[in-house]
C-alpha cells in the first residue's frame, strides 16, 4: 500500500521569510496530492492539491510542485505571516483495487512564524 | 451552514462504557470517513462509506462499529471503551474521485 514520508517535523521561521515541507510517496499509481493545514483545536482545511497531470500549482502565496519520476512533492509558502503557524499535512491518493479511492497522510509539519 | 459536522465535540468517560460519535455533511457528497489522529497528530483512516455502503475497513479492533443510516450521516459507535481509544476523531465526506475530502472539527475523547 501507499506510504507518504514528510519532513520536516517542526519548522520555524521568521516571519516574512519562505517555508517549504517535502513528501515523498511510494505508489507510483497515487494521482491526486491536496495538502491541508490545521489549525487547533480544529479540522484539517485543504489549502491546495495537484493532480498527476501538473507539475507545479499556485495560489496567491502558496504553490506545491510534483515530480512523479522522483514520487516527491513540495508545499512553498512565500511571505510567511504569524497567520500561517499550523500544522500542515501533506496526502497522496490512489485507486485502491475495490476502485475506491484512499488518502494516506503524511505525518505532519508544526510550522511556526515567529513575528 | 457548517459542511461537516461532529457531536459531540468533546466526550469524557470511563473505561469499559460504549459510547457513539454522530457526523452530517450538508454537502451531498457520496463518501465519508471516519479518521483517528493520536497524540502525536498521526492521521490514520478508520472507515470509509459510499452510499451506505463500506468500502473500507482499516484493521481496526471490532469494539468500533459504524452505521450510514443515509449518505449524509455516519456515525461511528464504540463498545468496551480502553485507554487506547483515547484521540481526536475526524468525520469527512468527499465528492468524487481525486476530489478534496471535507472534515469535521473532531470529537476529543478522552478515556478516564
Amino acid at each position: 500500500g501507499e506510504n507518504v514520508e514528510q519532513h520536516p517535523s517542526t519548522l520555524s521561521v521568521q516571519e516574512g521569510d519562505s517555508a517549504v515541507i517535502k513528501c515523498t510517496y511510494s505508489d507510483s499509481a497515487s494521482n491526486y496530492f491536496p495538502w491541508y493545514k490545521q489549525e487547533l483545536g480544529k479540522g484539517p482545511q485543504l489549502i491546495i492539491d495537484i493532480r498527476s497531470n501538473v507539475g507545479e500549482k499556485k495560489d496567491q502565496r502558496i504553490a506545491v510542485t510534483l515530480n512523479k519520476t522522483a514520487k516527491h512533492f513540495s508545499l512553498h509558502i512565500t511571505e510567511t505571516q504569524p497567520e500561517d503557524s499550523a500544522v500542515y499535512f501533506c496526502a497522496a491518493s490512489g485507486r485502491m483495487d475495490t476502485g475506491f479511492q484512499k488518502l494516506v497522510f503524511g505525518t505532519g509539519t508544526r510550522l511556526l512564524v515567529s513575528p | 451552514d457548517t459542511a461537516v459536522s461532529q457531536t459531540p465535540k468533546y466526550l469524557v468517560t470511563q473505561m469499559g462504557n460504549d459510547k457513539s460519535i454522530k457526523c452530517e455533511q450538508n454537502l451531498g457528497h457520496d463518501t465519508m470517513y471516519w479518521y483517528k489522529q493520536d497524540s502525536k497528530k498521526f492521521l490514520k483512516i478508520m472507515f470509509s462509506y459510499n452510499n451506505k455502503e463500506l468500502i473500507i475497513n482499516e484493521t481496526v479492533p471490532n469494539r468500533f462499529s459504524p452505521k450510514s443510516p443515509d449518505k449524509a450521516h455516519l456515525n461511528l459507535h464504540i463498545n468496551s471503551l480502553e485507554l487506547g481509544d483515547s484521540a481526536v476523531y475526524f468525520c469527512a465526506s468527499r465528492g468524487g474521485i481525486n476530489q478534496p475530502q471535507h472534515f469535521g472539527d473532531g470529537t476529543r475523547l478522552s478515556i478516564l
